[in-house]
């Protein structure tokens, strides 16, 4: 069965500083894997998505992940966070084939910006 | 729509009531999920929908639960005799076309409470 790790719960940095949210995942073949965002109020909202090639992939507002196979690892960076950004981060794994794409969450880090 | 919608957006019911949450997915969107959030966790799922066809309902928790979507747009998903272990955020997420690697777009989910 798949599964989602995201190891930190909460996370706390700066604004204007580095931020990188981890996320390990478990699947018996090749991935697809995403990142959402969702912040008070609002639905979750693609960040990005890695489906194959190039293992570092561009998403919206800055962000970037990297897919490393030997570590089953999607961590998600951005080189310099806006207060914007604070809201919860869910990381998903879904079928590499097969119909449909039955998402598999983590259980979220919920990023706080001080100012 | 310009989005996913979902109705109600809140819903308090008293334990033991039936309860219909509605899904209206981006037009002309083929797939059709229906995920449950509980607080502090992530998205779970629940099933699916290809067109008016339900693919996968592996996800749901009992029998009280069960979805339709009988013309292939909207979705209903209804939870018979509610327990308080029912209360969480329901999400719908459409996407199109049936390609594993399509975008799930999430509506802003229903918060239901059953007291």
């Amino acid at each position: 069965a798949q599964s989602v790790t995201q190891p930190d719960i909460h996370i706390t940095v700066s604004e204007g500083a580095s931020l990188e949210l981890r996320c390990n995942y478990s699947y018996g073949a090749t991935p697809y894997l995403f990142w959402y965002v969702q912040s008070p109020g609002q639905g979750l909202q693609l960040l990005l998505k890695y489906f194959s090639g190039d293992t570092l992939v561009q998403g919206i507002k800055g962000f970037e992940a990297e897919f490393k196979r030997s570590q089953s690892s999607f961590n998600l960076r951005k080189p310099s966070v806006h207060w914007s950004d604070a809201a919860e981060y869910f990381c998903a794994v879904g079928p590499a084939t097969g119909g449909g794409n039955k998402l598999t969450f983590g259980t979220g880090t919920q990023l706080k910006v001080e100012l | 729509g310009a989005g996913v919608s979902q109705s109600p957006r809140y819903k308090v019911t008293k334990r033991g009531q039936d309860v219909a949450l509605r899904c209206d997915p981006i037009s002309g969107h083929v797939s059709l999920y229906w995920y449950r959030q509980a607080l502090g966790q992530g998205p779970e799922f629940l099933t699916y929908f290809n067109y008016e066809a339900q693919q996968d309902k592996s996800g749901l928790p009992n029998d009280r639960f069960s979805a339709e979507r009988p013309e292939g747009s909207i979705s209903t998903l209804t939870i018979q005799r509610t327990e308080q272990r029912d209360s969480a955020m329901y999400r719908c997420a459409s996407s199109t076309p049936l390609s594993s690697t399509d975008t799930q777009y999430f509506g802003p989910g229903t918060r239901l409470t059953v007291l």
